[in-house]
């Protein structure tokens, strides 16, 4: 089994849709968790942390359930420019050694 | 004038030969990485290094060398490529909490 999972994908929204991507991980021991967009050929770049208490910002929202080991992406009104792979990650804690990264999901929003 | 820069950004090669990807940033941080991305496949962790003199192994070290020269550099090394290491190869940073990581703009290698 993997160390973080996501939804297969891909996914294709109309514009103005709202999708969820969610993300299960593995260890329970894990403490940070955040989510990435990567637009194709391009560097993964941070979206948003995911707080225990659940985030919010603008159309987006991340949801974190520790006693069920997943995490959520929430889009509203979905944008042409969503369009991307969503990359879910999660570190073991602030000073670990490194972060494990999904294998992504891919989100297409169409006119 | 990116925070972290890759080069060379794209490099084909060929079987055997040895291949350097250097990295260097300027956002004064202490932990770099080098990742590896195939299709389908995500991110892997090859190495990384939380200070000059602090080399570790990731997730697939295997035929991959690092050299950490300074705090801004960060190099990997094949030191006989093969095709199956052929992929979008990706340095990155973080300070010292380690949160955000910051990638380069990756480095397509491919190994004929």
């Amino acid at each position: 089994r993997k160390e973080v999972e996501q939804d297969p994908g891909p996914f294709n929204v109309p514009e103005g849709a709202t999708v969820a991507f969610n993300c299960t991980y593995s260890n329970s021991a894990s403490q940070s968790f955040f989510w990435y967009r990567q637009d194709c050929r391009k560097e993964p770049k941070l979206l948003m942390s995911v707080y225990s208490s659940g985030n919010e910002d603008g159309r987006f929202t991340a949801q974190l359930n520790r006693a069920s080991q997943y995490i959520s992406l929430l889009i509203r009104d979905s944008k042409l420019s969503d369009s991307a792979t969503y990359l879910c990650v999660v570190k073991l804690g602030t000073n670990a050694g490194k972060s494990t990264f999904g294998d992504g999901t891919t989100l297409t929003v169409k006119p | 004038d990116a925070d972290v820069t890759q080069t060379p950004r794209n490099r084909i090669t060929k079987t055997g030969k040895r291949i350097m990807l250097e990295c260097s940033q300027t956002k004064g941080h202490d932990r770099m990485y080098w990742y590896r991305q195939d299709p389908g496949l995500g991110l892997r962790l090859i190495y990384y290094s939380f200070d000059v003199k602090d080399i570790n192994k990731g997730e697939i070290s295997d035929g991959y060398s690092v050299s950490r020269q300074a705090q801004a550099k960060f190099s990997l090394s094949l030191e006989s490529a093969i095709p199956n290491q052929t992929a979008l190869y990706f340095c990155a940073t973080s300070g010292t909490g380690g949160n955000t990581i910051y990638f380069g703009e990756g480095s397509w290698l491919t190994v004929v």
